[in-house]
């Protein structure tokens, strides 16, 4: 069984600052990593997503993860926030594999606020 | 990527009573989700939504509960029965569009008050 950690439940930052938002995960075999951002009244949408290869993986908006296996670690990163940027944000993982990666396990949010 | 529908985009429902939820995709798709987003906490997968047989259910999730069909590759339902206020959430159905894509993408949810 997989779990996640989202080491901080939330995040204020001001407009145009760098922020992190931290996921840690725990998994006895190969994971698939992904982010999803939820902005207020609306479903998930897909930030990005680890599945091998490259460590440094980039997504929309200009955000970008950096997978850490020794760490257990797929933080999430972006040089410069907007308001818009404004939203709830989950990391979430999945068992590698075909048949095995379809279960996915959210950790419990960062609501990252974007101040003027 | 795909598209995907929800009906209603959110009810209030008296205890006691159920709702069918309907979840359209706008191709086929290989697999169907159902999450549960309780207010202000994350999501918990409720189950698997097989084509053609019984859905593949959580721990903590039951049938009689949570009945779900999915009668073709783009289409799936989720009922929830008796309902009680601490069926209030979201809900939310989810995609994996192909078995080498392991992404999942979601609906928009269904934002349930149960009174």
């Amino acid at each position: 069984a997989q779990s996640v950690t989202q080491l901080d439940s939330q995040v204020p930052v001001f407009e145009e600052a760098p922020v992190e938002l931290r996921c840690n995960y725990s998994s006895s075999v190969s994971v698939y990593l992904f982010w999803y951002v939820q902005y207020p009244n609306q479903g998930l949408q897909l930030l990005l997503k680890y599945l091998s290869g490259s460590t440094l993986v980039k997504g929309i908006n200009g955000f970008e993860a950096e997978f850490n296996k020794s760490q257990t670690s797929f933080h999430l990163r972006k040089p410069s926030v907007h308001i818009s940027d404004t939203a709830e944000y989950f990391c979430a993982v999945s068992e590698a594999g075909i048949t095995s990666g379809s279960r996915l396990t959210f950790g419990e949010g960062t609501q990252l606020t974007v101040n003027p | 990527s795909a598209v995907i529908s929800q009906k209603p985009s959110r009810d209030i429902c008296q205890r006691g009573t159920s709702l069918t939820i309907q979840c359209q995709v706008d191709s086929q798709v290989t697999m169907m989700f159902w999450y549960r987003q309780q207010p202000g906490q994350s999501l918990t997968l409720i189950a698997t939504a097989n084509q053609g047989s019984e859905a593949t259910y959580e721990s903590g999730f039951v049938i009689d509960k949570f009945p779900i069909s999915r009668p073709n590759l783009t289409f799936s339902t989720l009922t929830v029965s008796n309902m009680s206020p601490e069926d209030s959430s979201i809900y939310l159905c989810s995609v994996r569009v192909g078995l080498h894509s392991y992404e999942q993408y979601f609906g928009p949810g269904t934002r349930l008050t149960v009174t």
